[in-house]
């Protein structure tokens, strides 16, 4: 069936450096990607998304590209700030229409000053 | 729009008593999924409705659980009899088909304790 394995964390980093959290998928068709966001406390956000393969799906700094031919949607930003600590979850809608979406564990992202 | 709106945000039971949860999605939303989230078995799909239709119930993990949806603006997960090993964050989530590329609003959650 649909999976997505997302790289364990906790990813700790210092403000302003360099950040991956990968994320591979294995699924039928050609599903839709998902980053979502849950900050402390609070219910889970849509960060970015992309649709087809080759699509860069971008938001405040963060961006991931859906790469078909190596199964993934890494998610990246160039700078991090405290304010980005969170748990990020990789997702992607599920095969049979029904709008279902197959979440990963999620990564658990600290930034410190 | 208010968002995804669930009540009560807090819960604290006693292990044997019925929780009911509440459940408001957005407007014109014809999908609405419930979630249960645990740092054992992270983010689990309980349930989900389509035209307040039960699609697929097949996370429900036992017959205490039950959800309904009697209209298009409310649905309830219900606990009965609570146990200690249901205390999670329940999250209820909507979505429209055909518009936002199955993008699903997340409500705030309700955090479950049973004692």
């Amino acid at each position: 069936g649909d999976s997505v394995t997302q790289m364990e964390g906790p990813v700790t980093l210092s403000e302003e450096a360099f950040l991956t959290i990968n994320c591979t998928y294995t699924a039928t068709g050609y599903p839709s990607l998902f980053w979502y966001v849950q900050y402390p406390g609070e219910g889970l956000q849509l960060l970015l998304k992309a649709t087809k393969a080759d699509d860069k799906g971008s938001n405040k700094g963060f961006e991931a590209t859906y790469r078909k031919e190596t199964t993934s949607f890494h998610l990246e930003k160039g700078s991090v700030q405290v304010s980005d600590s969170a748990v990020y979850f990789c997702a992607l809608s599920g095969s049979g229409g029904y709008n279902k979406l197959i979440f990963g564990a999620g990564t658990r992202l600290a930034v410190h000053p | 729009d208010a968002g995804v709106i669930q009540s009560p945000r807090h819960e604290v039971t006693e292990m044997g008593q019925e929780v009911t949860l509440r459940c408001k999605p957005i407007s014109g939303h014809d999908y609405l999924f419930w979630y249960r989230q645990t740092m054992m078995r992270g983010l689990e799909l309980l349930i989900y409705f389509n035209n307040n239709v039960p699609i697929d119930d097949s996370g429900m993990p036992e017959d205490r659980f039950s959800a309904k949806m009697p209209n298009a603006s409310f649905s309830t997960l219900k606990i009965q009899p609570s146990e200690p090993r249901d205390s999670a964050v329940y999250f209820c989530a909507s979505s429209l088909v055909g518009q936002s590329q199955e993008t699903q609003y997340f409500g705030p959650g309700t955090r479950l304790l049973v004692l």
